[in-house]
Protein backbone atom coordinates (compact mmCIF):
# COMPACT_ATOMS: atom_id res chain seq x y z
CA UNK A 1 0.00 0.00 0.00
CA UNK A 2 1.34 3.54 -1.11
CA UNK A 3 1.41 5.70 1.83
CA UNK A 4 -0.30 8.58 -0.23
CA UNK A 5 -3.15 7.73 -2.26
CA UNK A 6 -4.68 9.75 -4.98
CA UNK A 7 -6.81 8.17 -8.53
CA UNK A 8 -4.94 9.23 -11.23
CA UNK A 9 -7.78 10.30 -13.48
CA UNK A 10 -8.29 12.20 -15.12
CA UNK A 11 -11.03 13.54 -13.37
CA UNK A 12 -13.25 15.75 -16.11
CA UNK A 13 -16.01 18.24 -14.70
CA UNK A 14 -18.20 20.77 -16.55
CA UNK A 15 -17.17 24.67 -15.79
CA UNK A 16 -19.23 25.54 -13.45
CA UNK A 17 -19.24 22.54 -11.53
CA UNK A 18 -18.27 20.78 -8.51
CA UNK A 19 -14.63 19.34 -8.33
CA UNK A 20 -14.06 16.85 -5.49
CA UNK A 21 -10.51 15.26 -5.24
CA UNK A 22 -9.76 12.60 -2.85
CA UNK A 23 -6.75 10.99 -0.97
CA UNK A 24 -6.05 8.31 1.30
CA UNK A 25 -3.13 8.42 3.86
CA UNK A 26 -1.71 4.99 5.75
CA UNK A 27 0.53 6.86 8.81
CA UNK A 28 -2.41 7.55 11.38
CA UNK A 29 0.02 9.67 13.33
CA UNK A 30 0.24 12.39 10.23
CA UNK A 31 -1.40 15.58 11.23
CA UNK A 32 0.15 17.95 7.96
CA UNK A 33 -1.76 17.93 4.83
CA UNK A 34 -1.21 20.07 1.58
CA UNK A 35 -2.81 20.21 -1.47
CA UNK A 36 -0.91 21.76 -4.60
CA UNK A 37 -1.91 22.48 -7.98
CA UNK A 38 0.92 20.95 -10.73
CA UNK A 39 0.38 22.71 -14.83
CA UNK A 40 1.98 20.53 -17.38
CA UNK A 41 5.42 21.64 -17.26
CA UNK A 42 5.45 23.63 -13.94
CA UNK A 43 6.32 23.20 -10.66
CA UNK A 44 4.08 22.65 -8.09
CA UNK A 45 2.15 25.69 -6.24
CA UNK A 46 0.50 26.09 -2.79
CA UNK A 47 -3.53 25.77 -2.84
CA UNK A 48 -3.85 25.42 1.24
CA UNK A 49 -2.97 23.43 4.03
CA UNK A 50 -5.27 21.46 6.63
CA UNK A 51 -4.12 20.27 10.08
CA UNK A 52 -7.43 19.52 11.98
CA UNK A 53 -10.80 17.26 11.36
CA UNK A 54 -13.61 18.93 9.80
CA UNK A 55 -13.84 21.39 6.35
CA UNK A 56 -11.19 24.98 5.62
CA UNK A 57 -12.32 27.12 2.90
CA UNK A 58 -10.53 29.39 0.97
CA UNK A 59 -12.29 31.12 -2.09
CA UNK A 60 -13.51 28.46 -4.56
CA UNK A 61 -11.30 25.89 -2.37
CA UNK A 62 -12.39 23.72 0.65
CA UNK A 63 -10.22 21.17 2.03
CA UNK A 64 -11.87 18.56 4.51
CA UNK A 65 -9.98 16.41 6.96
CA UNK A 66 -11.17 12.97 8.58
CA UNK A 67 -8.07 11.82 10.35
CA UNK A 68 -10.69 8.78 11.74
CA UNK A 69 -10.57 7.26 7.73
CA UNK A 70 -7.18 9.02 7.14
CA UNK A 71 -8.99 10.26 4.50
CA UNK A 72 -8.18 14.26 2.85
CA UNK A 73 -10.20 16.00 0.21
CA UNK A 74 -10.20 18.94 -1.97
CA UNK A 75 -13.60 20.58 -3.46
CA UNK A 76 -13.18 23.32 -6.16
CA UNK A 77 -16.45 25.08 -6.32
CA UNK A 78 -17.29 27.00 -10.31
CA UNK A 79 -14.54 25.09 -11.59
CA UNK A 80 -12.98 26.82 -14.60
CA UNK A 81 -10.82 25.55 -17.54
CA UNK A 82 -7.96 27.73 -15.62
CA UNK A 83 -8.31 24.53 -12.92
CA UNK A 84 -7.40 21.95 -15.14
CA UNK A 85 -4.03 20.48 -14.01
CA UNK A 86 -3.09 17.65 -11.83
CA UNK A 87 -3.41 18.48 -7.67
CA UNK A 88 -1.28 16.77 -5.52
CA UNK A 89 -2.02 15.62 -1.83
CA UNK A 90 1.02 15.89 0.36
CA UNK A 91 1.66 14.45 3.88
CA UNK A 92 4.17 16.82 4.95
CA UNK A 93 5.24 15.44 8.06
CA UNK A 94 7.11 12.95 6.08
CA UNK A 95 7.48 15.26 3.12
CA UNK A 96 5.11 12.25 0.56
CA UNK A 97 3.33 13.33 -2.24
CA UNK A 98 0.21 11.13 -4.17
CA UNK A 99 1.11 10.73 -7.50
CA UNK A 100 -1.68 13.42 -8.23
CA UNK A 101 -5.27 13.59 -10.06
CA UNK A 102 -5.10 15.37 -12.90
CA UNK A 103 -8.57 17.59 -13.53
CA UNK A 104 -10.23 18.60 -16.89
CA UNK A 105 -12.69 20.90 -16.94
CA UNK A 106 -14.65 21.49 -20.17
CA UNK A 107 -16.57 24.57 -21.50
CA UNK B 1 10.49 38.41 -1.36
CA UNK B 2 12.46 35.86 -3.80
CA UNK B 3 11.04 32.26 -4.32
CA UNK B 4 13.15 29.14 -4.43
CA UNK B 5 15.41 30.06 -7.20
CA UNK B 6 16.85 26.55 -8.75
CA UNK B 7 20.19 26.25 -11.24
CA UNK B 8 20.15 25.09 -13.62
CA UNK B 9 16.65 25.05 -15.27
CA UNK B 10 17.56 22.12 -18.53
CA UNK B 11 20.65 20.47 -19.31
CA UNK B 12 21.19 17.71 -21.17
CA UNK B 13 23.65 14.84 -20.14
CA UNK B 14 25.67 11.99 -20.75
CA UNK B 15 25.25 8.34 -19.72
CA UNK B 16 28.17 8.03 -16.24
CA UNK B 17 28.96 11.55 -16.11
CA UNK B 18 27.94 13.45 -13.34
CA UNK B 19 25.46 16.30 -12.29
CA UNK B 20 25.53 18.91 -9.71
CA UNK B 21 22.17 21.17 -9.29
CA UNK B 22 21.96 24.12 -6.76
CA UNK B 23 19.07 25.42 -4.78
CA UNK B 24 18.81 28.62 -3.47
CA UNK B 25 15.62 28.56 -0.65
CA UNK B 26 13.61 31.29 -0.21
CA UNK B 27 15.12 34.11 2.71
CA UNK B 28 14.70 32.53 6.06
CA UNK B 29 13.79 29.60 5.28
CA UNK B 30 16.46 26.72 6.77
CA UNK B 31 15.09 23.45 5.20
CA UNK B 32 15.87 22.54 1.85
CA UNK B 33 14.13 19.27 0.32
CA UNK B 34 14.55 18.14 -3.01
CA UNK B 35 12.19 15.75 -4.91
CA UNK B 36 12.52 13.85 -8.45
CA UNK B 37 9.59 13.85 -10.22
CA UNK B 38 9.24 11.44 -13.27
CA UNK B 39 5.77 11.00 -15.65
CA UNK B 40 5.72 7.30 -14.28
CA UNK B 41 6.27 7.29 -10.41
CA UNK B 42 5.18 10.99 -9.64
CA UNK B 43 6.72 13.51 -7.01
CA UNK B 44 9.47 11.11 -4.99
CA UNK B 45 11.03 12.12 -2.61
CA UNK B 46 15.09 12.36 -1.88
CA UNK B 47 16.21 14.36 0.83
CA UNK B 48 15.81 16.85 3.17
CA UNK B 49 18.51 19.09 4.67
CA UNK B 50 18.22 21.43 7.84
CA UNK B 51 20.87 23.63 9.12
CA UNK B 52 23.84 21.64 7.02
CA UNK B 53 22.40 18.47 8.45
CA UNK B 54 20.66 15.68 6.26
CA UNK B 55 17.32 15.30 8.00
CA UNK B 56 15.14 12.38 6.14
CA UNK B 57 16.68 10.69 3.20
CA UNK B 58 14.25 9.23 0.55
CA UNK B 59 14.79 5.69 -0.39
CA UNK B 60 17.04 6.13 -3.83
CA UNK B 61 20.40 4.84 -4.31
CA UNK B 62 23.94 6.09 -3.00
CA UNK B 63 24.76 8.07 -6.50
CA UNK B 64 22.26 10.60 -5.37
CA UNK B 65 24.09 12.77 -2.84
CA UNK B 66 23.41 16.29 -1.39
CA UNK B 67 24.62 18.92 0.95
CA UNK B 68 23.49 22.51 2.40
CA UNK B 69 25.24 25.11 3.27
CA UNK B 70 25.86 27.46 5.74
CA UNK B 71 23.63 30.11 3.84
CA UNK B 72 21.24 27.14 3.78
CA UNK B 73 21.68 26.82 -0.16
CA UNK B 74 21.74 23.60 -1.05
CA UNK B 75 23.24 21.27 -3.87
CA UNK B 76 22.38 17.57 -5.05
CA UNK B 77 25.13 15.79 -6.76
CA UNK B 78 24.08 12.47 -8.96
CA UNK B 79 27.30 10.52 -9.93
CA UNK B 80 27.18 7.91 -12.61
CA UNK B 81 23.90 9.40 -14.40
CA UNK B 82 21.33 6.34 -15.78
CA UNK B 83 18.97 7.08 -18.31
CA UNK B 84 16.34 6.48 -15.61
CA UNK B 85 17.77 9.49 -13.91
CA UNK B 86 16.05 11.86 -16.83
CA UNK B 87 13.39 13.52 -14.60
CA UNK B 88 12.39 16.92 -13.15
CA UNK B 89 14.18 17.60 -9.66
CA UNK B 90 12.28 20.25 -7.99
CA UNK B 91 13.76 21.81 -4.82
CA UNK B 92 11.61 23.01 -2.18
CA UNK B 93 12.33 25.12 0.83
CA UNK B 94 10.41 25.46 4.24
CA UNK B 95 11.41 27.62 7.65
CA UNK B 96 11.76 24.47 9.32
CA UNK B 97 10.22 23.11 11.21
CA UNK B 98 7.74 19.66 10.26
CA UNK B 99 5.06 20.26 9.00
CA UNK B 100 5.65 23.88 7.80
CA UNK B 101 4.53 24.92 4.07
CA UNK B 102 6.95 23.81 1.46
CA UNK B 103 7.52 26.14 -1.82
CA UNK B 104 8.92 24.76 -4.56
CA UNK B 105 11.66 25.80 -7.06
CA UNK B 106 10.84 25.65 -10.87
CA UNK B 107 12.73 22.68 -10.88
CA UNK B 108 15.49 21.71 -13.00
CA UNK B 109 14.71 19.51 -15.91
CA UNK B 110 17.97 16.94 -16.55
CA UNK B 111 17.71 14.77 -19.75
CA UNK B 112 20.45 11.56 -19.57
CA UNK B 113 21.17 10.59 -22.87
Amino acid sequence: QKEVEQNSGPLSVPEGAIASLNCTYSDRVSQSFFWYRQYSGKSPELIMSIYSNGDKEDGRFTAQLNKASQYVSLLIRDSQPSDSATYLCAVTDKLIFGTGTRLQVFP
Amino acid sequence: KAGVTQTPRYLIKTRGQQVTLSCSPISGHRSVSWYQQTPGQGLQFLFEYFSETQRNKGNFPGRFSGRQFSNSRSEMNVSTLELGDSALYLCASSIGTTGNTIYFGEGSWLTVV
